[in-house]
């Protein structure tokens, strides 16, 4: 297992397209994180997954956002009708319920929007 | 929701100094409080960790201490050198209704000059 990997690694879009971006976890870790990060700030919370369940998503950022993870495996976050101010580093984190907490992250997901 | 605040933004020490980033929470039920390291273009990798039962740890030349009462803990890294220049984030992780919740401060950019 070579940790956690999102692809695509860059994604260049015009304004109001939909785009979609995949998660792969380590394979053994039941929670998965997403997060976006922009310019200068810390990470920011979108969603997260235990197994298949989502069991936060108030803090997606418009309903345009949306994430799924149909098998408890790997995930995807999508993006409808993107905007300017969707373009930043979009970041998938997991870990394994019962150790830790420590997030593993995956290199992130750029996003620029036209 | 959980609310982390840090400081500073950017710290420029010497090499072999000290440097101190501070950063506090909002939410008293919090009670796992990990340090991540994120070098230029990379991802956020962890560094060192404390629950909300232990007051200080240390791991050679980096410490963490953690003040409950007061909702504020603080990462300290004793002889800094070249390779410790990054952004460092803090974060607080919450649990409400079965979820864990890392929420991250906006980090602090350390640079150390030789």
């Amino acid at each position: 297992d070579t940790g956690v990997s999102q692809n695509p690694r860059h994604k260049i879009t015009k304004r109001g397209q939909n785009v979609t971006f995949r998660c792969d976890p380590i394979s053994e870790h039941n929670r998965l994180y997403w997060y976006r990060q922009t310019l200068g700030q810390g990470p920011e919370f979108l969603t997260y997954f235990q197994n298949e369940a989502q069991l936060e998503k108030s803090r997606l950022l418009s309903d345009r956002f949306s994430a799924e993870r149909p098998k408890g495996s790997f995930s995807t976050l999508e993006i409808q009708r993107t905007e300017q101010g969707d373009s930043a580093m979009y970041l998938c984190a997991s870990s394994l319920a019962g150790t830790t907490g420590e997030l593993f992250f995956g290199e992130g997901s750029r996003l620029t929007v036209l | 929701g959980e609310n982390v605040e840090q400081h500073p933004s950017t710290l420029s020490v010497q090499e072999g100094d000290s440097a101190v980033i501070k950063c506090t929470y909002s939410d008293s039920a919090s009670n796992y409080f990990p340090w991540y390291k994120q070098e230029l273009g990379k991802r956020p990798q962890l560094i060192i960790d404390i629950r909300s039962n232990v007051g200080e740890k240390k791991d050679q030349r980096i410490a963490v201490t953690l003040n409950k009462t007061a909702k504020h803990f603080s990462l300290h890294i004793t002889e800094t050198q070249p390779e410790d220049s990054a952004v460092y984030f803090c974060a607080a992780e919450s649990v409400s209704g079965g979820s864990y919740i890392p929420t991250f401060g906006r980090g602090t950019s350390l640079i150390v000059h030789p």
